[in-house]
């Protein structure tokens, strides 16, 4: 079965400064990878998603996720975030049929 | 909005009860899934259907019960629960078949067992 590790479970960083969240998982063929985000009292809603093509994608608000396959690696971005992006994000993976595999989430807190 | 309704949103009940949870998609998928989501653990992926049909049973105690009675409509049928099945349980839904599709959830039923 996947396993999907996220590190860092909780983050905490000032307005302006960079974010990166870690995502590993563990199956070695192809696989297609998300990140979903749940902001306080939200449903859980894409980020962005990596299926083939380029590596790096680019999500919805500025973040972005690059796919580093030899290191079973997808981790996610934002160059400068935003009080707004206080919210729980989550990796998930699934090797091409309908079972996703989640990581533990990160809680990230936006301090203005 | 994602698509994807789910009621109740909250859930107080018994350990003698019953009741149900119901899920509703307007996206046109044929995949439909239930995951509960509790405190400090990855989302638990419990039941899954495709076309209507069970396709993933992840070792789901037998107090919970899952219903598909079309593409549209997933529910979920409690009895007998413990407090440890205390979280929030997310409806998810997919176009379904093979391929990895992503997947739209609702906005969940947080489901207390006192």
């Amino acid at each position: 079965a996947q396993s999907v590790s996220q590190h860092n479970h909780h983050v905490i960083l000032s307005e302006a400064a960079s974010l990166e969240l870690g995502c590993n998982y563990s199956y070695g063929g192809t696989v297609n990878l998300f990140w979903y985000v749940q902001y306080p009292g939200q449903h859980l809603q894409l980020l962005l998603k990596y299926f083939s093509g380029d590596p790096l994608v680019k999500g919805i608000k500025g973040f972005e996720a690059e796919f580093i396959k030899s290191k079973f690696s997808f981790n996610l971005r934002k160059p400068s975030v935003q009080w707004s992006d206080t919210a729980e994000y989550f990796c998930a993976v699934n090797d091409g049929n309908n079972r996703l595999a989640f990581g533990k989430g990160n809680q990230v807190v936006v301090i203005p | 909005e994602t698509g994807v309704t789910q009621t109740p949103r909250h859930l107080v009940m018994g350990m003698t009860n019953k009741k149900s949870l119901k899920c509703e998609q307007h996206l046109g998928h044929n995949a439909m899934y239930w995951y509960k989501q509790s405190a400090k653990k990855p989302l638990e992926l419990m039941f899954v259907y495709n076309f209507k049909e069970q396709t993933e049973n992840n070792s789901v105690p037998s107090r919970f019960s899952p219903e598909c009675p079309n593409s549209s409509h997933l529910f979920l049928h409690l009895h007998t629960l413990q407090p440890e099945d205390s979280a929030l349980y997310l409806c998810a839904s997919s176009q379904g078949g093979q391929g990895g599709h992503e997947q739209y959830f609702g906005p969940g039923t947080r489901l207390t067992v006192t």
